[in-house]
């Protein structure tokens, strides 16, 4: 089973929409999670952190449940920016990082 | 962000042949890693460092060796390049374990 599972889209959505991504992950001794942002033929950059109480920054809102081990980033008002890739991203102890494979996401005028 | 780059950007090599290619960041972060990106896997670690001359495996390290010399510099080669290697490449800092990282915009390599 992998560490960390996304539904790899792709998400088409107008302009204005409201859209959500879900991830899984298997390890319940995860600790960090993140959700990071990729554009066509560019590094990952970071998006946010992830929090247990969840966290909003601006029209993207993350939140973490621990009990069902999945991650959630809703982004509120879609602009065409917002297309790109999103991974998500699941830290534990022993310096390992996990990466998804990414959700793309395309906005439509 | 101008703290961590990539050289060479784009790179095409013959298979045997030895490639490395180099990370150079100026944020004086402790870690540094070595990924490589490929369709429908991800990122996959295939070497990381914690410090001056510590290095450490990732999930796919077979066919590459690292060196870390200085704090600022990052090294990966390839010791016979093979076609299986044909990848993107991403090198990433980070402050601290757990933190969140920032990765340099990627070398692509091609092996033929």
């Amino acid at each position: 089973r992998k560490e960390v599972e996304q539904d790899p889209g792709p998400f088409n959505v107008p302009e204005g929409a409201t859209v959500a991504f879900n991830c899984t992950y298997s390890n319940s001794a995860s600790q960090s999670f993140f959700w990071y942002r990729q554009d066509c033929r560019k590094e990952p950059k970071l998006l946010m952190s992830v929090y247990s109480s969840g966290n909003e920054d601006g029209r993207f809102t993350a939140q973490l449940n621990r009990a069902s081990q999945y991650i959630s980033l809703l982004i509120r008002d879609s602009k065409l920016s917002d297309s790109a890739t999103y991974l998500c991203v699941v830290y534990r102890t022993g310096n390992q990082f996990y990466f998804g494979t990414g959700t793309s996401l395309t906005v439509i005028p | 962000d101008a703290g961590i780059t990539q050289s060479p950007r784009h790179k095409v090599t013959e298979t045997g042949t030895p490639v490395t290619l180099r990370c150079h960041q100026t944020e004086n972060h402790r870690y540094m890693y070595w990924y490589r990106q490929d369709p429908g896997h991800g990122l996959r670690l295939i070497h990381y460092s914690y410090g001056v001359k510590d290095t450490d495996k990732g999930e796919v390290s077979d066919g590459y060796s690292v060196s870390r010399s200085k704090t600022e510099d990052f090294l990966l080669t390839l010791e016979s390049a093979t076609s299986s290697q044909t990848s993107v490449y991403f090198c990433a800092i980070s402050e601290d374990r757990g933190y969140g990282y920032t990765f340099g915009s990627g070398t692509r390599l091609t092996v033929v």
